[in-house]
């Protein structure tokens, strides 16, 4: 079975602090997601990687970055943590190839999440 | 990229047939349908994945017409373990990008005793 791990289930930190959130995937899979999860909004990229070093905006890097240095951990930062990055955190993990009979194309596979608070 | 639309919520009853319809009439050709589920404190994971007509696997049924524009999630016989919360995901997403990941607002199912 895939396995997505995130380093913290609860994280608190204080404004202006910054922030690591740390995500490793067991499967070899080339492709890596962060997302942030909020009441009503739903999940919302706000980055994605397709190789090591290599990484694309989502829809809401502003105030994040991230980084791929080996194939199975994606690190997303805040740079400086402001109380709007509260928030629930999810790593994602996929590959591009065809699983299964039914031939499905980059079925992604989630850790359990990080809630952070930032005060 | 096709947006979607789904109700925000849903009421059933264990043992019923609940049928989930997801609208994206812009749809592309190669675009396409991703269906995920998420119980509290968890993350989404897969549940079907199709792109025209009907597909059936050990949890769900997903029904695509032929011209695309909606898709309906099927889950037969509910229980209360069924309660979660349902994305559509619609996108060509054989060649990964940000650029076609937008999960949405997902639709609440609550299932009843």
């Amino acid at each position: 079975d895939v396995k997505v791990t995130q380093s913290s289930r609860y994280l608190v930190k204080r404004t202006g602090e910054k922030v690591f959130l740390e995500c490793v995937q067991d499967m070899d899979h080339e492709n890596m997601f962060w997302y942030r999860q909020d009441p009503g909004l739903g999940l919302r990229l706000i980055y994605f990687s397709y190789d090591v070093k290599m990484k694309e905006k989502g829809d809401i890097p502003e105030g994040y970055s991230v980084s791929r240095e080996k194939k199975e951990r994606f690190s997303l930062i805040l740079e400086s943590a402001s109380t709007n990055q509260t928030s629930m955190y999810l790593c994602a993990s996929s590959s591009p190839g065809v699983r299964g009979p039914l031939n499905v194309y980059n079925e992604q596979f989630f850790g359990p999440g990080t809630r952070l608070t930032v005060l | 990229l096709a947006k979607t639309t789904q109700p925000i919520s849903m009421d059933s009853y264990e043992g019923q047939e609940v049928n989930i319809t997801c609208s994206h009439n812009n749809i592309a050709t190669n675009d396409y349908i991703t269906w995920y589920q998420q119980f509290p404190s968890q993350g989404p994971r897969f549940i079907i994945q199709g792109y025209k007509t009907k597909v059936t696997n050990e949890v769900a049924s997903l029904f695509i017409p032929a011209d695309r524009k909606s898709s309906t999630l099927s889950l037969p016989r509910v229980s209360l373990s069924d309660t979660a919360v349902y994305y559509c995901l619609v996108g060509d997403i054989r060649y990964s990008s940000a650029s076609k990941i937008i999960f949405g607002s997902g639709t609440r199912l609550s299932i009843r005793p």
